[in-house]
């Protein structure tokens, strides 16, 4: 069975500093990865995913997450946050491409 | 595109009542799937359908629940008889090249 840990419930951070938002997985196959965002009282939307290739993978809105197979990581980073990146965000991963498991979410909070 | 849209976006009910929740995903979008989000259990899948076919139901809470996929345009999650543990955000999400589109959900108070 697959599961998703995200270490971190809440990160406070200030604006334009960088970010790192922590996920590791656990699962005895390999997998596809994802970064999803939830704005409040919004469905979530897709940052960015790994399914094959590049380990670094860039999404939208200046995020990036690097596949760390040895790890089993798949952290989300960005260099300078706004104020606009406060959401909560879900790593979440499948290895059926229909079965997808999330993690429990960590809440970015940029201060201005 | 409209994208998936969920009805209603906000349901408050009493204990004991039938509540239904209605989605309508992306046309060309062959899976649908239901999640429950709260603060205790997070985001779970509910059930999935592949081409109008229910794949897993396993996330189910229990027999109070059920879900219809009638045609590739809409989909049903019914709660009945309702309890005040069924209170969540339920979102609809329908997937397209490996990625889930989701409604803004419905957030269900069942007092």
């Amino acid at each position: 069975a697959q599961s998703v840990t995200q270490l971190d419930s809440q990160v406070p951070v200030f604006e334009e500093a960088p970010v790192e938002l922590r996920c590791n997985y656990s699962s005895s196959v390999s997998v596809y990865l994802f970064w999803y965002v939830q704005y409040p009282n919004q469905g979530l939307q897709l940052l960015l995913k790994y399914l094959s290739g590049s380990t670094l993978v860039k999404g939208i809105n200046g995020f990036e997450a690097e596949f760390n197979k040895s790890q089993t990581s798949f952290h989300l980073r960005k260099p300078s946050v706004h104020i606009s990146d406060t959401a909560e965000y879900f790593c979440a991963v499948t290895f059926t491409g229909q079965n997808f498991v999330f993690g429990p979410g960590t809440r970015l909070s940029v201060l201005p | 595109d409209a994208g998936v849209i969920q009805s209603p976006r906000h349901e408050v009910t009493e204990m004991g009542q039938e509540v239904t929740l209605r989605c309508k995903p992306i046309s060309g979008h062959n899976s649908l799937f239901w999640y429950r989000q709260t603060m205790m259990r997070g985001l779970e899948l509910l059930i999935y359908f592949n081409n109008n076919v229910p794949i897993d139901d396993s996330g189910m809470p229990e027999d109070r629940f059920s879900a219809k996929m009638p045609n590739a345009s809409f989909s049903t999650l019914k709660i009945q008889p309702s309890e005040p543990r069924d209170s969540a955000v339920y979102f609809c999400a329908s997937l397209y090249t490996g990625e889930l589109f989701f409604g803004e959900g419905s957030r269900l108070t069942v007092l």
